[in-house]
């Protein structure tokens, strides 16, 4: 398993701010991944980041609004620009540990008012 | 097109009442079917991982079992504790986990 820490836990920010949410891993990992969790409802993929290429966006998520950076094999930020109410939303990170689980981290919930 | 549905959407129980949570899927090539837990506000907690038809799973009063089309999520007798909402997840031979949208239990005492 891994160990998966995120900052921050929780925010609110006023619409057409950015807020940049990191997540460290206990250990090197190659893939990481970015899910958005919207009230109520399941998890919907943003994007895979892997360490050393351009992370890989899923239809409906684009590099403008959720830049993404992976420097090394144990963190990756995810940022959410411009942001509007609708982007209100539990941001989680994830990690696949090398045995086709993906272990998650607590999540940031965020608040755009 | 891939699917995972999840039913039922909620499920109340009482203490010590068992029951089952269902996960069907069509997905090409499956890789994989994962069982989440999740507590309100925080990200969700890895359970079991199926791989193949007919393979079980048992962790304190879960139990997870899959067939070629679905999979079941048995609770005995559970404790109010166990209340949280569970995710079921399917990778595909694409790589990408598609999750269902979750059954949410509550187990009152």
């Amino acid at each position: 398993s891994a160990v998966i820490s995120q900052k921050p836990s929780r925010d609110i920010c006023q619409r057409g701010t950015s807020l940049t949410i990191q997540c460290q891993v206990d250990s090197q990992v190659t893939m990481m991944f970015w899910y958005r969790q919207q009230p109520g409802q399941s998890l919907t993929l943003i994007a895979t980041a892997n360490q050393g290429s351009e992370a890989t966006y899923e239809s409906g998520f684009v590099i403008d609004k959720f830049p993404i950076s992976r420097p090394n094999l144990t963190f990756s930020t995810l940022t959410v620009s411009n942001m509007s109410p609708e982007d209100s939303s539990i941001y989680l990170c994830s990690v696949d540990a090398g045995t086709d689980t993906q272990y998650f981290g607590p999540g940031t919930r965020l608040t755009v008012l | 097109e891939d699917q995972v549905t999840q039913s039922p959407e909620a499920l109340r129980l009482q203490e010590g009442e068992s029951s089952s949570l269902n996960c069907s899927y069509t997905v090409s090539g499956l890789r994989g079917l994962f069982w989440y837990r999740q507590d309100p506000g925080k990200g969700p907690e890895f359970l079991f991982t199926l791989y193949s038809a007919g393979e079980e799973k048992e962790k304190e009063r879960l139990k997870a079992t899959l067939t070629k089309k679905e999979s079941f999520l048995h609770i005995t007798a559970p404790k109010p504790e166990d209340s949280a909402t569970y995710l079921c997840a399917v990778r595909w031979q694409g790589g990408k986990l598609i999750f269902g949208q979750g059954t949410e239990l509550s187990v009152k005492p």
